[in-house]
């Protein structure tokens, strides 16, 4: 069975300091891992997505996320925040099979300090 | 090229009131799914579909309906509207189950 878990509701970072949101998922199997942004009164949209090709992905807005298949992780970060990056970000996976739907995880909101 | 549009926005029942939440996509996608989103919750599979014509049961579909005459639409039936279903719900849609899901911009309900 497959399962996300996404450590702390929030994560509160001053403008040009790091961001790093953290994620820890459990799959069978190979898994597909993505990071969703949530906008204010807004859809989900993808962020960026692990397929199994390489372990460090680069999505848009200068986020980027690393596949560590010994610790379960697939940790979101930014060297350097920007106020237009406070949202919500959400982690999921599915198990690599194809038969299973994607799994949210409960969501991080990112707070952004002038 | 739309993507995924949900109609109505935002809309107000009364206890006991149905509704049909509409959602349609232009990708031509194979799966389409209902979510709802309470705060700190994340998000709640209501019902999926895997093609026209085929729908099941996601984490928490009491309450709720759903059918997929079409490859595009796919609503979603409130019948009988209870306070716990003030939520926002999302509809979304992907070509197959590991791939993207494109989301629309969600109706905001409040059953009083």
């Amino acid at each position: 069975a497959q399962s996300v878990t996404q450590l702390g509701s929030h994560v509160s970072v001053s403008e040009g300091a790091l961001v790093l949101l953290r994620c820890n998922y459990s799959s069978s199997v190979p898994p597909y891992l993505f990071w969703y942004v949530q906008y204010p009164n807004q859809g989900l949209q993808l962020l960026l997505k692990y397929t199994s090709a390489a372990t460090l992905v680069k999505g848009i807005n200068g986020f980027e996320a690393e596949f560590k298949k010994s610790e379960t992780s697939f940790h979101l970060t930014k060297p350097s925040a920007h106020m237009s990056d406070a949202a919500e970000y959400f982690c999921a996976v599915t198990e690599g099979g194809g038969s299973y739907i994607p799994t949210f995880g409960r969501g991080t909101s990112l707070i952004v300090h002038p | 090229n739309a993507g995924v549009t949900q109609t109505p926005k935002f809309r107000i029942l009364k206890i006991g009131q149905s509704m049909t939440l509409q959602c349609a996509q232009d990708m031509n996608h194979n799966y389409m799914y209902w979510y709802r989103q309470d705060p700190g919750m994340g998000l709640k599979l209501i019902y999926y579909s895997v093609g026209a014509g085929i729908t099941d049961k996601g984490e928490v579909p009491n309450g709720y309906n759903v059918s997929r005459s079409t490859t595009e639409d796919f609503p979603l039936r409130l019948e009988l509207a209870a306070p716990s279903q003030t939520s926002v719900y999302f509809c979304a849609s992907s070509y197959i189950l590991t791939d993207t899901q494109y989301f629309g911009p969600g109706t905001r309900l409040t059953v009083l």
